[in-house]
Parts: C-alpha cells; structure tokens; sequence
C-alpha cells in the first residue's frame, strides 16, 4: 500500500456519460496531481492542487474538472466522455514533511464503450 | 517548457547482460526521480536523486545524476528476467518535489533468458 488510495480501480461507462475518480493523498501530504496514461501519450499531466487551492493546469480538457476537498482528497470528473477518454487515470501526492518525493495510487482504468 | 526524453524506448536484453537507459531533461533541476511500472500497474518509486553527483544501487540496478549535463542514468548490471517492466524517469517542473512531474516516454524493457 503506497499510502495514496484510489477508486475505483476499474470503470466501464458509455460515451457521453460522466464518471467521478476519487483519490486520498497520503498521509501529510498537501498536494494533489492527476495524470492520465494512455498507449499512444505516455504520462501526462492534468491538474495540481495544493492545500484546496488549484495550483497547476497541464493537458486537461474542458470536459474534465477536478478539486480539492478540505480534508485534502481530491475528486476528478470527467464528463461528456470520449473513446478516446479510456486510460489510466493516477493520481499522486506529495510535500508532506514526513516524506519528500511523490507517490503513485493504484490508478483507476477507464474503459469508455 | 521543460522536456524529459529518455533513450532507448525499447530495449530487449539478454539476462545477464548489462545495459543503460539515459534520460536527458531540458532546464535545470536539482532532482530526478525513476520509476518503475509493470503492466496495468502504478508506478514505483525507484529512486530519488537529490542532486549533482547522487549515486544511488539497489540490487542490479543504480542510478546517477549529473546536473551540469542534466542527464541520468539508470544502468541494469546481469539482468535478470524480473527486472523486465517499463522504466521512467521524471523531473519536478518547479524543482524539489513541489511542482508537477514531467515524465520521459519511458523504456520498456524485455529481459530474455
């Protein structure tokens, strides 16, 4: 267990539905990332948040939104969905001050028919 | 904008060979990090280089950092058939472990017997 929680792991919808992906940093971490892996992009970066406050944009679609909570987990949703959209979705902490680096969730696959 | 490429993209090895991976990044930081990703899986932190010179080995393999160069290495020594996976590097956009990571396009790597 990397101390980064994710749900859910697996996520079959239909085009133009949305979905919600949940993420639970690490325990003292402050900040927030979500990423989207898929064959043809290899690792990008969506969207930081910081402490509730969003920090970072990187290649996020209009369609997809994101926030933080105050209890620090972090929600992304994804909406008006795509073929194109099925990936892997990760989501990674980190600034805590028990740990330096950034930590990896489980990742939830989304698979859009 | 900050680019992390990595080199070679596939790489198919004999066990018991050794081999390189070198990940070059295009501003500069103080920190990079390497990443392990088995199929379907998420992402494990290999290794976290803390700055020009850092050396670090576990097991068969050890990773280096030149800051001057802005380059990498991830070197496989006697590769073993559980060391196949895909390898990442990436690089914090705003240095230390507070910015988004930008990742390479990753190595996969095939061990054969």
């Amino acid at each position: 267990d990397s101390g980064v929680t994710q749900t859910p792991k697996h996520l079959i919808t239909a085009t133009g539905q949305r979905v919600t992906l949940r993420c639970s940093p690490r325990s003292g971490d402050l900040s927030v990332y979500w990423y989207q892996q898929s064959l043809d992009q290899g690792l990008q970066f969506l969207i930081q948040y910081y402490n509730g406050e969003e920090r970072a944009k990187g290649n996020i679609l209009e369609r997809f939104s994101a926030q933080q909570f105050p209890d620090l987990h972090s929600e992304l949703n994804l909406s008006s969905l795509e073929l194109g959209d099925s990936a892997l979705y990760f989501c990674a902490s980190s600034g805590g001050q028990l740990h330096y680096g950034y930590t990896f969730g489980s990742g939830t696959r989304l698979t859009v028919v | 904008e900050l680019k992390v490429e990595q080199n070679p993209l596939f790489l198919s090895m004999q066990e018991g060979k050794n081999y390189t991976i070198y990940c070059n990044y295009s501003t500069t930081s103080d920190r990079l990090y390497w990443y392990r990703q088995d199929p379907g899986k998420s992402l494990e932190s290999l290794f976290v280089l803390l700055s020009n010179g850092a050396v670090k080995q576990e097991g068969r393999l050890m990773a280096s950092l030149d800051t001057k160069a802005r380059l990498s290495t991830l070197h496989i020594t006697a590769a073993v058939h559980d060391l196949s996976a895909t390898y990442f590097c990436a690089v914090s956009n705003y240095g230390g472990s507070q910015g988004n990571l930008i990742f390479g396009k990753g190595t996969k790597l095939s061990v054969k017997p």
